[in-house]
């Protein structure tokens, strides 16, 4: 079954403490990335990874970082987490150039 | 830069209704256009696509025809049903061509 997989689901934090989302998926893409969802601003891109170790800033990339040490794992890692870190970030994968992504069923983070 | 407008935030019909959701595209050479379709708590799911003018993509009873000469890929579909309630998403692959852009959604709502 060709999924990609989030985890957690839901996840509560308190503000400066470390985060960390994980996500897997089971396609060989080669491409993943990490967005966010907020209301009126639709998803907003934080990284890209191209394959293992091979990553470049989104367009919002500010207190975020990632890792990607297999192909089927990359994982944001927010240090120090802030309250306008509260979102809904959701993870995708697509096989290359000008292809559909495949969605996570996304974390629901809340930094209080 | 290249970006996506959609002009309706939410559209609220009811059942057997037609629908259009409006999508707008600014980019230089041929893009490849998308919708996706995200349904509450679940991620985005991708619809179709379309990469040359004229080409139309369709997928469940939604389509839509790449038009470069309005730089357009309006989505269309003549019955409406409940389960479409949805948020809808255009996008298209930027020069880059591994990131694709995503408009601010569409919020689908569809009566009984």
């Amino acid at each position: 079954d060709m999924k990609v997989t989030q985890m957690p689901r839901y996840l509560i934090k308190r503000m400066g403490e470390n985060v960390l989302l994980e996500c897997g998926q089971d396609m060989s893409h080669e491409t993943m990335y990490w967005y966010r969802q907020d209301p009126g601003l639709g998803l907003q891109l934080i990284y890209i990874s191209y394959d293992v170790d091979s990553n470049s800033e989104g367009d919002i990339p500010k207190g975020y970082r990632v890792s990607r040490k297999k192909r089927e794992h990359f994982s944001l890692i927010l240090d120090s987490a802030k309250t306008n870190q509260t979102s809904v970030y959701f993870c995708a994968s697509s096989p290359g150039q000008n292809s559909d992504y495949t969605f996570g069923s996304g974390t629901r983070l809340l930094v209080i | 830069g290249d970006s996506v407008t959609q002009t309706e935030g939410q559209v609220a019909l009811s059942e057997e209704d037609f629908l259009t959701i409006h999508c707008n595209y600014s980019a230089s050479g041929y893009p490849a256009l998308f919708w996706y379709v995200q349904y509450p708590g679940e991620g985005p799911q991708f619809l179709f696509r379309a990469s040359r003018d004229k080409e139309k993509g369709s997928s469940r009873g939604f389509e839509a025809t790449y038009d470069k000469g309005t730089t357009s890929f309006h989505l269309r579909k003549a019955s409406v049903q409940e389960s479409d309630s949805a948020v809808y998403y255009c996008a298209l692959s930027d020069t880059n061509a591994y990131k694709v852009i995503f408009g601010k959604g569409t919020h689908l709502h569809v009566l009984p």
